[in-house]
């Protein structure tokens, strides 16, 4: 099983660079979510999915668009990347019930991005 | 909105000393997940408590959840090096769909 499978790795960005985080799962879990890691600040709520087609902002969502056409894929969009953006970013999913995660959560392996 | 804010930040232990992180949501949760992060690591689930009041045991590792649901900890008994990473506790406040995670407490454990 390949579980969540992040890409890419690493990546640098000049400001006002657009780009997309890719995310994948084939576990087939309903819900997914995008966290961004910085020094001393946790984890931090970009956007989630409860399932294919819904989408909401979590608590950092400026700056990024997501969508989930399907239950496997849910990319992040950075629309005009900012040295703010630099960050490692996480995909997670999970188990849902009623569109509310009440398993495990697995982490992919994430992606360094570098904004310069 | 929901915080989730954990103690210590960091906490530097010698091997085989006692070890407590807490985790303190201003709202009531649903429930409660713990994860571990090794350095250069993603999260890695540890385990989920539900119940108010409820206490889990994983080998050295005890983890507890208050009765008002707001609090829980992680306490880790003899410390080896192999627990060394950043813990974090996470959770989801009823009628919401926002998995929240606290701000972590890094550990090391000095040989």
């Amino acid at each position: 099983n390949a579980g969540v499978t992040q890409t890419p790795k690493f990546q640098v960005l000049k400001t006002g660079q657009s780009m997309t985080l890719q995310c994948a799962q084939d576990m087939n879990h309903e819900y997914m979510s995008w966290y961004r890691q910085d020094p001393g600040m946790g984890l931090r709520l970009i956007h989630y999915s409860v399932g294919a087609g819904i989408t909401d902002q979590g608590e950092v969502p400026n700056g990024y668009n997501v969508s989930r056409s399907t239950t496997e894929d849910f990319p992040l969009r950075l629309l005009s990347a900012a040295p703010s953006q630099t960050s490692v970013y996480f995909c997670a999913s999970s188990k849902g019930q009623g569109g509310r995660p009440n398993t495990e959560a697995f982490f992919g392996q994430g992606t360094r991005l570098t904004v310069v | 909105g929901q915080q989730v804010m954990q103690i210590p930040q960091y906490q530097h232990v010698q091997e085989g000393e006692d070890f407590t992180t807490y985790c303190n949501s201003s709202t009531t949760l649903s429930n409660i997940q713990w994860y571990k992060q090794r350095p250069g690591g993603h999260p890695v689930f540890l385990i989920q408590l539900v119940k108010s009041g409820e206490v889990k045991k994983q080998k050295r590792l005890t983890f507890q959840f208050g009765e008002a649901k707001k609090n829980s900890s992680l306490h880790i008994t003899a410390t080896q090096t192999t627990d060394v990473g950043t813990y974090f506790c996470a959770g989801i406040t009823s009628g919401t769909y926002k998995y929240i995670f606290g701000t972590g407490t890094r550990l090391k454990v000095l040989a």
